[in-house]
């Protein structure tokens, strides 16, 4: 079954590290995007890429960084830059990138810092 | 600039109640996408249905109802005898050109179904 795979489901990580969340799409979508939620903020958009190689910043993409190097493919990394990196990431694909019949989403990564 | 308000941040009911989650949008554009997400506790968003601007026709599947108008930018949805499993997060969400493409949720409303 096609869909969206997020690892790993739960992330620990020490203060001053860096740390890479995989998301990984069986789809042939074009579209993928990174999503941070924290209780009561909704989903708050990271990054998102809309063809292979390309990438835009979201609304708080500061101490973040992505890379689409495979359309298949859109991991995010949280850098020591992020003071606050506790939270639920996740990843989202859609089909077209005008008119969306939906966005698929994955089962989410938990990180906490330690 | 686009908008989605769900003004209710969580509504607790008893099994078999009826229950009704607002969501209002804000929005120039004349073409616009709709979206209702439910998220159970295992995290992942499930998507409920998707609604295009220029269909206003209300729509029902099984105990699930969504009521769009664009005379007041609604698109509200409605739970007809609420069950234990119904509880989640439900999330609204607007898409359109004037937000380059790119969804805008709202901030969820969580629902509590006792038994």
């Amino acid at each position: 079954d096609g869909g969206i795979t997020q690892s790993p489901k739960y992330l620990f990580r020490k203060e001053g590290q860096n740390v890479t969340l995989s998301c990984e799409q069986n789809l042939n979508h074009d579209a993928m995007y990174w999503y941070r939620q924290d209780p009561g903020q909704g989903l708050r958009l990271i990054y998102y890429s809309q063809i292979v190689n390309d990438f835009q910043k979201g609304d708080i993409a500061e101490g973040y960084s992505v890379s689409r190097e495979k359309k298949e493919s859109f991991p995010l990394t949280v850098t020591s830059a992020q003071k606050n990196p506790t939270a639920f990431y996740l990843c989202a694909s859609s089909n077209d990138r005008v008119v969306p019949y939906g966005y698929t989403f994955g089962s989410g990564t938990r990180l906490t810092v330690v | 600039a686009q908008k989605v308000t769900q003004a209710q941040t969580e509504i607790s009911v008893v099994e078999k109640e009826d229950v009704t989650l607002d969501c209002v949008y804000e929005t120039r554009d004349t073409t616009y996408y709709l979206f209702w997400y439910k998220q159970p506790p295992s995290g992942e968003l499930v998507f409920l249905i998707r609604r295009n601007s220029f269909d206003e026709q209300n729509e029902i599947s099984g105990r699930y109802s969504w009521n769009f108008q664009k005379s007041t930018s609604s698109f509200n949805f409605t739970i007809t005898a609420s069950q234990v499993v119904d509880s989640a997060v439900y999330f609204c969400a607007l898409f359109s050109s004037g937000g380059s493409y790119i969804p805008t949720f709202g901030r969820g409303t969580s629902l509590i179904v006792h038994p």
